[in-house]
């Protein structure tokens, strides 16, 4: 069975760089067939698609996020990661990694990790 | 990119069907049959019940359909459960090659 797990801090101070890791387990991340994402979700508030990458270097990312986003996949480590740069408060959410499709956010999902921006 | 316009919310009783929508564009669910369908329970990660606008993924039950017409797609839950009640939200592949979420509809089961 495929297991996500996001990692990285849950406090981060504003201006910062945010940095998560998602594990997979059950599964390798190295098959073109999937896009490995990133989907963000404001307390309180609905889902929001971040981008996603796939094994092939292809990235696809939302326009009001893309200057501020990095997407990496680690597959010797069987991770993928996300980068978002110059944080706010309105990035505090909660952060979820997915495997899903070029056409869709996710089938498999991790349970997601919350992200506060504050000093 | 704007989101997709959902229902606020929605209700119905234990064993009634109800229908949500989710209206787009032709810049996204009017020009692809790439419309998704989320379930969300507090707390809870989202979990896929719909892709391609009308396919279940594995373990999904057949109470839950979807199908489009235009710019307008829709999720119908039939023979409606307690266990229903949760956060819906569509997603549709856009023309940028990027994807975009409805604002979400609240079931209520009555």
């Amino acid at each position: 069975q495929l297991q996500l797990q996001e990692s990285g801090p849950g406090l981060v101070k504003p201006s910062e760089t945010l940095s998560l890791t998602c594990t997979v387990s059950g599964g390798s991340i190295s098959s073109d067939t999937y896009y490995w994402g990133w989907t963000r979700q404001p307390p309180g508030k609905g889902l929001e698609w971040i981008g996603g990458v796939n094994p092939s270097g292809r990235t696809n990312y939302n326009p009001s996020l893309k200057s501020r986003i990095t997407t990496s996949l680690d597959t010797s480590k069987n991770q993928f990661s996300l980068r978002l740069s110059s944080m706010t408060a309105a990035d505090t959410a909660v952060y979820y990694c997915a495997r899903g499709y070029l056409t869709v956010a996710g089938v498999w999902w991790g349970q997601g990790t919350l992200v506060t921006v504050s000093s | 990119q704007s989101a997709l316009t959902q229902p606020a919310s929605v209700s119905g009783s234990p064993g009634q069907s109800i229908t949500i929508s989710c209206t787009g564009t032709s810049s996204d669910v009017g020009s692809y049959n790439f419309v998704s369908w989320y379930q969300q329970h507090p707390g809870k990660a989202p979990k896929n019940l719909i892709y391609d606008v009308s396919n279940r993924p594995s373990g999904v039950s057949n109470r839950f359909s979807g199908s489009k017409s235009g710019n307008t797609a829709s999720l119908t839950i039939s023979g409606l459960q307690s266990e229903d009640e949760a956060d819906y939200y569509c997603s549709s592949y856009t023309s940028s090659s990027t994807l975009v979420f409805g604002g979400g509809t609240k079931l209520t089961v009555l």
